[in-house]
């Protein structure tokens, strides 16, 4: 079956340190690859997306590049800030159909 | 701001209510989604429409009833629910993907946080 594994939390980062959040998953056929956000008290934003294998998402100043041979989506940035304070979930959609497989979400928390 | 809109933003009801969660969304996406979200975990997928019919139903026990009216709306509607069905409930659209390479990604609301007394 299809699955996604991201590193436990929470994750503890000084404000302007690099932030690399692991994602590995597990999937048949050609999977599309998500990175979304939770802020306290909201819902899940999409971060960033790659649909083949080679692609780099980016925004916000967050990368992310899909990697077929390592089976990985990590989550990079360079610099982090208080207000990237969230909950971070790796997702995959296999194709054929529209259910998103999520991992467990990461917390990150950024301090001064 | 969120293009999927959810309203209430918290509900309060007791065992015995029946209330309906709202949901609309006005970019054109012809799939939507319930998910019900606990503390620390991800979303965890209940009913998908398609073009406005039921198309997956994770087998979610009979208290909880979605309806899509139309491309734009989506409804959950409650009854009898249980101490356990608390949580916060998202609602997500999305483009229809096509074949393999399905890669639309979904757009979710802020969600409504549910407790049940």
């Amino acid at each position: 079956g299809n699955s996604v594994t991201q590193m436990e939390g929470p994750v503890t980062l000084s404000e302007e340190a690099f932030l690399t959040i692991n994602c590995t998953y597990t999937a048949t056929g050609y999977p599309s690859l998500f990175w979304y956000v939770q802020y306290p008290g909201e819902g899940l934003q999409l971060l960033l997306k790659a649909t083949k294998a080679d692609d780099k998402g980016s925004n916000k100043g967050f990368e992310a590049t899909y990697r077929k041979e390592t089976t990985s989506f990590h989550l990079e940035k360079g610099s982090v800030q208080v207000s990237d304070s969230a909950v971070y979930f790796c997702a995959l959609n296999p194709g054929g159909g529209n259910k998103l497989t999520f991992g467990t979400g990461t917390q990150l928390k950024v301090e001064l | 701001d969120t293009e999927v809109t959810q309203t209430p933003k918290h509900l309060v009801m007791g065992m015995t209510n029946k209330k309906s969660l709202k949901c609309e969304q006005h970019m054109g996406h012809r799939a939507m989604y319930w998910y019900k979200q606990k503390a620390k975990k991800p979303p965890e997928l209940m009913f998908v429409y398609s073009y406005e019919k039921l198309s997956i139903n994770e087998s979610v026990p009979s208290r909880f009833s979605p309806e899509c009216p139309n491309s734009s709306l989506l409804n959950l509607h409650l009854h009898a629910l249980q101490p356990e069905d608390s949580a916060l409930y998202l609602c997500a659209s999305s483009q229809e993907g096509q074949g393999e390479r399905s890669n639309q990604p979904q757009h979710f609301g802020d969600g409504t946080r549910l407790s049940i007394l």
